[in-house]
C-alpha cells in the first residue's frame, strides 16, 4: 500500500517564527488533506489540496502531485498553533484516506 | 456545514462487556463512513469502512467479529467493541465524506472522537 511520511517528527519554535511541514507519499493520490489535532483529539480540517496551492490566513499549503509531496506553511506562529499536524492521502476508488505519522509542533511564548 | 458527531465522548467499562459508539453526520448524507483508532502519541490507523446498506470492509489485522459495524442509514454508523479488554482501550474516531457526484477523492470530516477505557 501507499506510504505517507511526514517531517520533521517534532518541531519547537518561538512565537512569531515561521515553519514548513512536509508530507511525502509513495504513489499517485486523488485526495490530500492537512489536519491539526487539538489537545482534546479533535481533527480540524486545514486544507483539502490534492494539487496546487491554497492559503487561509497565516496558513498555506502546496501539493506537487507529480513529485509526490505536499508542504504546509505556518507563518507568524502563535501558541495556539501547537499540536499535531497530520497529512492524509487517498489513492484508490474508495474514499478512504491514510494518515502520515504526524508532526508535533510546540510554539513557545 | 459538514459536521460529524460521536457519542459518547468517553466511556469506561469493565473487561468483557460490549460498548457501542455512534457516529452521525449532522448536515449531510454519507453512504460511506470510516472508523479509525489512535493510541497515545501515535497516528490514526484505519480500522474499517462502513457502507450504508451493506457489510463493512475491514483493514488487514482488524477482527471483524470483535469490532462490529452497522451503517443503518445515510447519517448513522455504529461501532460495537464486543467483549472489550484493556488492550482495546484507545481513542476511536469516525469520519465521513459528503455524498457528491463522482465519489472519489472527497474531502473527509471527522467526529470529535470517543475515548474508551477498559478496566
Amino acid at each position: 500500500g501507499i506510504q505517507v511520511e511526514q517531517s520533521p517528527p517534532d518541531l519547537i519554535l518561538q512565537e512569531g517564527a515561521n515553519s514548513t511541514l512536509r508530507c511525502n507519499f509513495s504513489d499517485s493520490v486523488n485526495n490530500l488533506q492537512w489536519f491539526h489535532q487539538n489537545p482534546w483529539g479533535q481533527l480540524i480540517n486545514l486544507f483539502y489540496i490534492p494539487s496546487g496551492t491554497k492559503q487561509n490566513g497565516r496558513l498555506s499549503a502546496t501539493t506537487v502531485a507529480t513529485e509526490r509531496y505536499s508542504l504546509l506553511y505556518i507563518s507568524s506562529s502563535q501558541t495556539t498553533d501547537s499540536g499535531v499536524y497530520f497529512c492524509a492521502v487517498g489513492y484508490s476508488s474508495a474514499s478512504k484516506i491514510i494518515f502520515g505519522s504526524g508532526t508535533r509542533l510546540s510554539i513557545r511564548p | 456545514g459538514a459536521v460529524v458527531s460521536q457519542h459518547p465522548s468517553w466511556v469506561i467499562c469493565k473487561s468483557g462487556t460490549s460498548v457501542k459508539i455512534e457516529c452521525r453526520s449532522l448536515d449531510f448524507q454519507a453512504t460511506t463512513m470510516f472508523w479509525y483508532r489512535q493510541f497515545p502519541k501515535q497516528s490514526l490507523m484505519l480500522m474499517a469502512t462502513s457502507n450504508e446498506g451493506s457489510k463493512a470492509t475491514y483493514e488487514q489485522g482488524v477482527e471483524k467479529d470483535k469490532f462490529l459495524i452497522n451503517h443503518a442509514s445515510l447519517t448513522l454508523s455504529t461501532l460495537t467493541v464486543t467483549s472489550a479488554h484493556p488492550e482495546d482501550s484507545s481513542f476511536y474516531i469516525c469520519s465521513a465524506p459528503p455524498v457528491q457526484a463522482g465519489g472519489q477523492g472527497n474531502e473527509q470530516f471527522f467526529g470529535p472522537g470517543t475515548r474508551l477505557t477498559v478496566l
